[in-house]
């Protein structure tokens, strides 16, 4: 069935560093991909989508691009802040689905 | 809108008590889905509804765990007896079936329910 796997954290870096989380899926077909934040004691929002091939996601500094040839999503962001901390869920949605599959999320901390 | 609305925010009870979470839909949406979440085991679908119907119930844990929709923009989730390994977050999330395909999920801020 369909599958996601992502990096396993916690992932700690120092403010203005490079990130990348990576994510890889498994699925039939051409699944809609997606990067998902939690904040403490919130729920989970939206934070970039690919729904074909070498569309490229974005927003907030974040970006990912859908590599359908290594089945892998990964997030990347040039410069984190401290307001970056969180727990990333990478998560895809097959055309033959109706339910987001999400990877275990990895912990993000940026420390000043 | 106000994004999906789940109430309680927190909730502790004893072991054996019944137990209802509550969830407001975003208006318009006509997916909806209850997902646990736990340290262990992550993010786990526990039940999908579309159009007020019982989807796939497939990952409600047992016969204790009981959900419906009375309407399109409201959903309850009981557990009954609760028992503490159902401590966790619950979250509900809402989106919009179109063509075969849903839209993205929004998620309300969840019930952090602790069983003692």
């Amino acid at each position: 069935g369909d599958s996601v796997t992502q990096m396993e954290g916690p992932v700690t870096l120092s403010e203005e560093a490079f990130l990348t989380i990576n994510c890889t899926y498994t699925a039939t077909g051409y699944p809609s991909l997606f990067w998902y934040v939690q904040y403490p004691g919130e729920g989970l929002q939206l934070l970039l989508k690919a729904t074909k091939a070498d569309d490229k996601g974005s927003n907030k500094g974040f970006e990912a691009t859908y590599r359908k040839e290594t089945t892998s999503f990964h997030l990347e962001k040039g410069s984190v802040q401290v307001s970056d901390s969180a727990v990333y869920f990478c998560a895809l949605n097959s055309n033959s689905g109706y339910a987001l599959n999400f990877g275990k999320g990895t912990s993000l901390l940026v420390t000043p | 809108d106000a994004g999906v609305i789940q109430s309680p925010r927190h909730e502790v009870t004893e072991m054996g008590q019944e137990v209802t979470l509550r969830c407001k839909l975003i208006s318009g949406h006509n997916s909806l889905f209850w997902y646990r979440q736990t340290m262990m085991r992550g993010l786990e679908l526990l039940i999908y509804f579309n159009n007020n119907v019982p989807i796939d119930d497939s990952g409600m844990p047992e016969d204790r765990f009981s959900a419906k929709m009375p309407n399109a923009s409201f959903s309850t989730l009981k557990i009954q007896p609760s028992e503490p390994r159902d401590s966790a977050v619950y979250f509900c999330a809402s989106s919009s079936r179109l063509m075969g395909e849903n839209t993205e999920a929004f998620f309300g801020q969840g019930t952090r329910l602790t069983v003692v």
